[in-house]
């Protein structure tokens, strides 16, 4: 079975532009996650959709936003881009809204200069 | 106070001894643990979760949950250098897809 996939890997990109990162969950997976992993602040949540509803959302100003698609396929946007959402974002799926474990996709790179 | 806290380490072990990790967690409503296992320039890998207090063994690696205690462990059996990692403890609080992860224990195995 595949795992998770994210697309792009890597990706460049100036403050104020906005950029969208994908995320595909593993085949039967209905719930997607999403974080962000910096050095300083480690992994945090910033997301969860389940049935194409997003049923929690961390701390992070509303210039980040996602959905989710009928397939479950993912997706996150970050609008007006900061030099501070230079990331490891990363996406993670599981079976269903309820006990089961989470696993992570490659992740997606961003640098904003 | 932080959510969920591990040592930092590193923790530095000998080839073939046993590596002990350790979490506490803040929220006594918690509901399941995880051990994910992150190498350098990698994403996390999940190794092990836990749901209920006790012991779960599979091959080297055993979870240990102690709800009372609000702790939770990772003991690694026969440590090998390619054990050498940061271990993340993650926590799930309510019925959503929601983790929180503690800052993650450099491991470093030496042969």
């Amino acid at each position: 079975k595949a795992g998770v996939t994210q697309t792009p890997r890597y990706l460049i990109k100036t403050r104020g532009q906005q950029v969208t990162l994908s995320c595909s969950p593993i085949s039967g997976h209905r719930s997607v996650s999403w974080y962000q992993q910096t050095p300083g602040q480690g992994l945090q949540f910033l997301f969860e959709y389940f049935s194409e509803t997003q049923r929690n959302k961390g701390n992070f100003p509303g210039r980040f936003s996602g959905r989710q698609f009928s397939n479950s396929r993912s997706e996150m946007n970050v609008s007006t881009l900061e030099l501070g959402d230079s990331a490891l974002y990363l996406c993670a799926s599981s079976f269903s809204d309820r006990l089961d474990e989470q696993y992570f996709g490659p992740g997606t790179r961003l640098t904003v200069t | 106070q932080k959510e969920v806290e591990q040592n930092s380490g590193p923790l530095s072990v000998p080839e073939g001894a046993i590596a002990s990790l350790n979490c506490t967690y803040s929220d006594r409503g918690s509901q399941s643990f995880f051990w994910y296992r992150q190498y350098s320039g990698k994403s996390p890998e999940l190794i092990m979760f836990i749901y209920s207090n006790g012991d779960k063994e599979d091959g080297r690696f055993t979870a240990q949950l102690n709800k009372a205690s609000q702790y939770v462990s990772l003991l690694i059996r026969d440590s090998q250098p390619s054990d050498s990692a940061t271990y993340l403890c993650a926590v799930r609080v309510d019925n959503t897809g929601k983790l929180i992860f503690g800052q993650g224990t450099t491991l470093q195995v030496k042969p």
